[in-house]
């Protein structure tokens, strides 16, 4: 079946440690995306990415850095630099004609900065 | 930055009971999302809403597209438990890019048998 494989489901990381999420997909789209999600708020865009080896920061890209040289993968850094790097992230993915209109999201992963 | 209004924040219903929930705009959207989330998971695609006045049926669950084109708002009728998660609103503006969608805050269901 194909889909949007995101790893690891939780993650606990200690202030100052920088920590990389996966996100695989077997879809065969050209768009990936990441948001964050904090309780009690809407998805926030962090990073996307329309084709390989290009991409652009969304609207709350500071402290996160990605990376996309294979189609298939576009794994996020939290880095030390994020402030407040406890949340849940979530990966997507979109064919380029129909962008962000319908997106096709992981199951996420959630950090907690200890 | 764009910002939605999406309203109640929680609802707590008994089943069998129709449900609504809107989203309100402070610019003009040319695409309306509806997602639910279940806990722990990423959120699914309920409805695609792409012109204003648009009326759109997904089994128990419809939306329509707000003629202002500033508004959605959901309905489900006949709630049954598994309908309980998070429903978010999302949309796109009409200048605004392809790959960027705003997101209300959420409407928590939570359905008692």
């Amino acid at each position: 079946d194909g889909g949007i494989t995101q790893s690891p489901k939780y993650l606990f990381r200690k202030e100052g440690q920088n920590v990389t999420l996966s996100c695989e997909q077997n879809l065969n789209h050209d768009a990936m995306y990441w948001y964050r999600q904090d309780p009690g708020q809407g998805l926030r865009l962090i990073y996307y990415s329309q084709i390989v080896n290009d991409f652009q920061k969304g609207d709350i890209a500071e402290g996160y850095s990605v990376s996309r040289e294979k189609k298939e993968s576009f794994p996020l850094t939290v880095t030390s630099a994020q402030k407040n790097p406890t949340a849940f992230y979530l990966c997507a993915s979109s064919t380029r004609s129909l962008g962000a209109n319908v997106l096709t999201f992981g199951a996420g992963s959630r950090l907690t900065v200890l | 930055g764009q910002q939605l209004n999406q309203s109640p924040q929680s609802m707590f219903i008994q089943e069998g009971e129709d449900v609504s929930m809107n989203c309100t705009s402070s610019s003009i959207f040319n695409t309306w999302l509806w997602y639910k989330q279940d806990p722990g998971e990423g959120p699914v695609l309920l409805i695609a809403l792409y012109k204003a006045g648009e009326l759109t049926s997904n089994g128990r669950l419809t939306a329509q597209f707000g003629i202002t084109r500033k508004d959605s708002f959901l309905n489900i009728s006949a709630s049954i438990p598994s309908d309980v998660g998070i429903y978010f609103c999302a949309g796109r503006d009409s200048g605004g890019s392809n790959y960027k969608l705003t997101f209300g805050k959420g409407t928590l269901l939570t359905v008692n048998p």
